[in-house]
């Protein structure tokens, strides 16, 4: 079965200062890797996904996403960070043709003024 | 629409009380799910409706209950939860996984 590892349980970060979240999946034949975002007192909000081309995805709000099958990671950048990106991310896969998404335990984003 | 919508958003019931949870889309999404979340930990799946049928459980207790009425609705049906089963319950829905919605989530609350 596919798990998520996300390294780090809190990222905290000074505002306008770059961040990356690191994750890694267990290896699989095909996956799709997807990034969310959840507020506190919300629910998720899809960041971005890769399914499949190019390996560099990127977020309407500045976040990026690199993946790289030959250490299956997936790991989550910004290169300048706001006190509004101050959320608990989470990243998640999917076996091709399940409908299982296995989330991470999670990373926590704390961005301080 | 892109909105998967939850009621209520909050929810106290005693360990004798039978509720519900609801949910809904109109994105015409085959597949919709039912999530649980801990504070501080990531969501857990519970279950998963595929075409209207029930297609994967967690083994899930059995004081969790669902119920797919048509394709834009879902339903958790509760009873005789213990406090441990305090969580946030998120529901989502999707087409071919490719991007899941989440409603905002119900907080229960058992006492």
């Amino acid at each position: 079965a596919q798990s998520v590892t996300q390294l780090d349980s809190q990222v905290p970060v000074f505002e306008e200062a770059p961040v990356e979240l690191r994750c890694n999946y267990s290896s699989s034949v095909s996956v799709y890797l997807f990034w969310y975002v959840q507020y506190p007192n919300q629910g998720l909000q899809l960041l971005l996904k890769y399914l499949s081309g190019s390996t560099l995805v990127e977020s309407i709000n500045g976040f990026e996403a690199e993946f790289n099958k030959s250490q299956t990671s997936f790991h989550l950048r910004k290169p300048s960070v706001h006190i509004s990106d101050t959320a608990e991310y989470f990243c998640a896969v999917s076996d091709y043709g399940t409908d299982k998404l296995i989330f991470g335990t999670g990373t926590r984003l704390q961005v301080f003024p | 629409d892109t909105e998967v919508i939850q009621t209520p958003k909050h929810l106290v019931m005693g360990m004798t009380n039978k509720k519900s949870l609801k949910c809904e889309q109109h994105m015409g999404h085959r597949a919709m799910y039912w999530y649980k979340q801990k504070a501080k930990k990531p969501p857990e799946l519970m279950f998963v409706y595929s075409y209207e049928k029930l297609s994967i459980n967690e083994s899930v207790p059995s004081r969790f209950s669902p119920e797919c009425p048509n394709s834009s609705l879902l339903n958790l049906h509760l009873h005789a939860l213990q406090p441990e089963d305090s969580a946030l319950y998120l529901c989502a829905s999707s087409q071919d996984l490719i991007e899941a919605f989440f409603g905002q989530g119900t907080r229960l609350t058992v006492v």
